[in-house]
């Protein structure tokens, strides 16, 4: 049973760039999120979706954007990007026990 | 919005006991997770409290009371293996109406042979 996959592992961008990251749910699961991490912190919300619908949205700024195709699958845009994007990007995928989320191993992006 | 506090650095030897507490300020509490992060791993699911009272699973328990708005994660006969980061988060409402998972900074637990 195939975990949660995310790809690249590592993204190297210029300031003022655009990016899009992937991911891949575990199986049965068909809610997606995604998260933050800058070095030393918690993970920060930035959305989740469902039934390729935003569900819910943290405190980022609409340069963050995102989708999920009906495979459960998704993806994470950012635009324009800062050096304070800099950081680990999760995808957190659950099932009915929403609580209880699967992460996968997350992409490093670095913003120089 | 939702804000949780725990400490920032927790050192323990091997075959000890070590307890992480956490406090949370919420508007929408539905449960208290933990999750454990090694350096350079993905954040990983321990426990789960919607309710007061003790888990246990293992040789980790975790703890609610929802009147204090506390927990904490226990860990018994502790391991090398269990130096990681550990984080606790509120499953709740921050805004809007859907429920989302708010983590604190975590804390780096080292263990000592």
């Amino acid at each position: 049973d195939a975990g949660v996959t995310q790809s690249p592992t590592h993204l190297i961008k210029t300031r003022g760039q655009q990016v899009t990251l992937r991911c891949s749910p575990k199986s049965g699961h068909d809610t997606v999120s995604w998260y933050q991490q800058a070095l030393g912190q918690g993970p920060q919300f930035i959305f989740q979706y469902y039934e390729e619908e935003e569900r819910q949205r943290g405190n980022f700024p609409d340069r963050f954007s995102g989708h999920q195709f009906p495979n459960y699958s998704s993806e994470l845009n950012v635009n324009a990007l800062l050096l304070g994007d800099s950081a680990l990007y999760l995808c957190a995928s659950s099932g009915l026990a929403a609580y209880e989320q699967y992460f996968g191993p997350g992409t490093r992006l670095t913003v120089t | 919005g939702q804000s949780l506090e725990q400490p920032s650095e927790v050192t323990a030897v091997e075959g000890a006991i070590v307890q992480i507490n956490c406090t949370y300020q919420t508007s929408g509490f539905y449960g208290l997770s933990w999750y454990q992060q090694h350096d350079g791993g993905a954040p990983t699911f321990l426990s789960y409290n919607a309710l007061d009272g003790l888990e246990e699973t293992g040789r980790f328990s975790s703890f609610l009371s929802r009147s204090d708005s506390y927990g904490y994660l226990l860990l018994q006969e502790l391991q090398m293996k269990d130096s990681a980061s550990y984080f606790c988060a509120v499953w709740g409402l921050s805004s809007g109406s859907a429920r989302q998972l708010t983590f604190g900074s975590g804390t780096q637990l080292t263990v000592l042979p």
